[in-house]
């Protein structure tokens, strides 16, 4: 079941540079899509969400793009920082009424920082 | 800053043996979770709870397992019998409504 995909294991980035993170979903039913960070042995750490009525949504040095036709959305980082070295996993939420929805989780990009 | 809590933080139990998981969510958050995952693999949905009961759980999610909140601030997993295949990271995660946000998990090890 692959209904989110990060076709990238992993992204080498130089400090300062905009780092790009990619995620394809198949399932039209989609309708909220999220982007988390993970450290080993911590939790998935929340970092920026879009609904599918746009197309774009901001957050200081984190951007999301969603692109529904294609069922793509992306993640862009500038500048990029050692800190930032991490787990990325894009996360997407079926359409419902109310909260309490499931988030199918793609497999992660593990990007990486160099100074 | 409000955070969630999972305890304990690793678990070591025999095949057969039933583990309680134990979650503290965000205090004002109404919609609970958990997740697992398994060493190399994806993040996967167990089930999610709300007002007192399962809105929705996976398949994975069989008989073995239940889940629980207790009193009003614990929410807890219990796997009756664990199987070698449980072995994995458990996430318990709250929302207030739609951005779940995550605990630092509990590695459950089973021998």
């Amino acid at each position: 079941d692959q209904q989110v995909k990060q076709n990238s294991p992993s992204l080498s980035v130089q400090e300062g540079r905009i780092s790009i993170l990619n995620c394809d979903y198949t399932n039209s039913m989609f309708d909220y899509f999220l982007w988390y960070k993970k450290y080993p042995a911590e939790g998935p750490t929340f970092l920026i969400s879009i609904s599918s009525i746009k197309d774009k949504n901001e957050d200081g040095r984190f951007t999301v793009f969603l692109n529904k036709s294609a069922k793509h959305l992306s993640l862009h980082i500038v500048p990029s920082q050692p800190g930032d070295s991490a787990v990325y996993f894009c996360a997407a939420s079926p359409a419902g009424v109310g909260g309490a929805q499931k988030l199918v989780f793609g497999q992660g990009t593990r990007l990486t920082i160099n100074p | 800053e409000p955070e969630v809590t999972q305890t304990p933080s690793h678990q070591v139990t025999q095949m057969g043996q039933e583990v309680i998981l134990r979650c503290v969510p965000i205090s004002n958050h109404l919609y609970f979770y958990w997740y697992r995952q398994i060493l190399g693999q994806k993040v996967e949905f167990l089930v999610s709870f709300y007002n007192n009961e399962i809105s929705e759980k996976s398949e994975i999610f069989d008989d073995q397992f239940s889940v629980e909140r207790p009193d009003g601030s614990n929410f807890t997993l219990k796997i009756r019998s664990t199987k070698l295949e449980d072995s994995a990271m458990y996430f318990c995660a709250s929302s207030p409504f739609t951005e779940a946000f995550f605990g630092q998990g509990t590695r459950l090890t089973v021998v």
